[in-house]
């Protein structure tokens, strides 16, 4: 158990929906991290949030967004969605920046 | 532009130690190798990472060449549970939050 926590494990919705990943860090970790992992483009970083603030952004699309909460949770909305987003999204989090990052389960999404 | 080289496969009988390469051939200074794995559609887990001196901690040791051009994950005793795909990446210190996976070597331990 690395200690960050996504919810839901698994979620199934159709094209065109809007859906909501929620991840909660590791106590104490300031940075949050998401990452997509589809089975054709293999784990690709998408954004990077420090202690509330955007800090890198990746290949991430613009009908995705996130947001990191003054309680360090994060949310990864995506929206208008396509066969295509499905895929396997992590959240992971670092205590600092030249630390490691510790993944949590993932959330499966399936546009059907 | 891959930045990492790694076998797409190798296999490993159980107890024995695993030896996983990786060519990063195109190194800078200041950047350094970290290893993941990921065992079957689970969160990556982190192992090692290193500058330029050899690194050892309870899961692994991590062996970089002199000229940084390569470096060898090596885990002592596999078990069953170490079949995983196995991730090798450089990049500068704190870039570990950033990062890029490349395809990994899938390492399969046989009983």
């Amino acid at each position: 158990d690395s200690g960050v926590t996504q919810t839901p494990k698994h979620l199934i919705t159709a094209t065109g929906q809007r859906v909501t990943l929620r991840c909660s860090p590791r106590s104490g970790d300031l940075s949050v991290y998401w990452y997509q992992q589809s089975l054709d483009q293999g784990l690709q970083f998408l954004i990077q949030y420090y202690n509330g603030e955007e800090r890198a952004k990746g290949n991430i699309l613009e009908r995705f967004s996130a947001q990191q909460f003054p309680d360090l949770h994060s949310e990864l909305n995506l929206s208008s969605l396509e066969l295509g987003d499905s895929a396997l999204y992590f959240c992971a989090s670092s205590v600092a920046r030249n630390t490691e990052a510790f993944f949590g389960q993932g959330t499966r999404l399936t546009v059907v | 532009d891959a930045k990492t080289t790694q076998p797409t496969s190798m296999d490993c009988a159980e107890g024995r130690a695993a030896n996983l390469p990786c060519n990063h051939s195109t190194i800078s200074g200041n950047e350094y190798v970290y290893w993941y794995r990921q065992i079957h559609s689970q969160g990556p887990q982190y192992i090692i990472h290193g500058l330029k001196n050899n690194e050892t901690n309870e899961m692994a040791s991590l062996i970089i060449t002199e000229d940084r051009k390569s470096s060898t994950l090596i885990l002592p005793h596999a078990t069953l549970r170490d079949t995983a795909v196995y991730y090798c990446i450089v990049g500068p210190s704190g870039s570990a939050r950033q990062l890029t996976f490349g395809s990994g070597t899938q390492l399969t331990v046989l009983p």
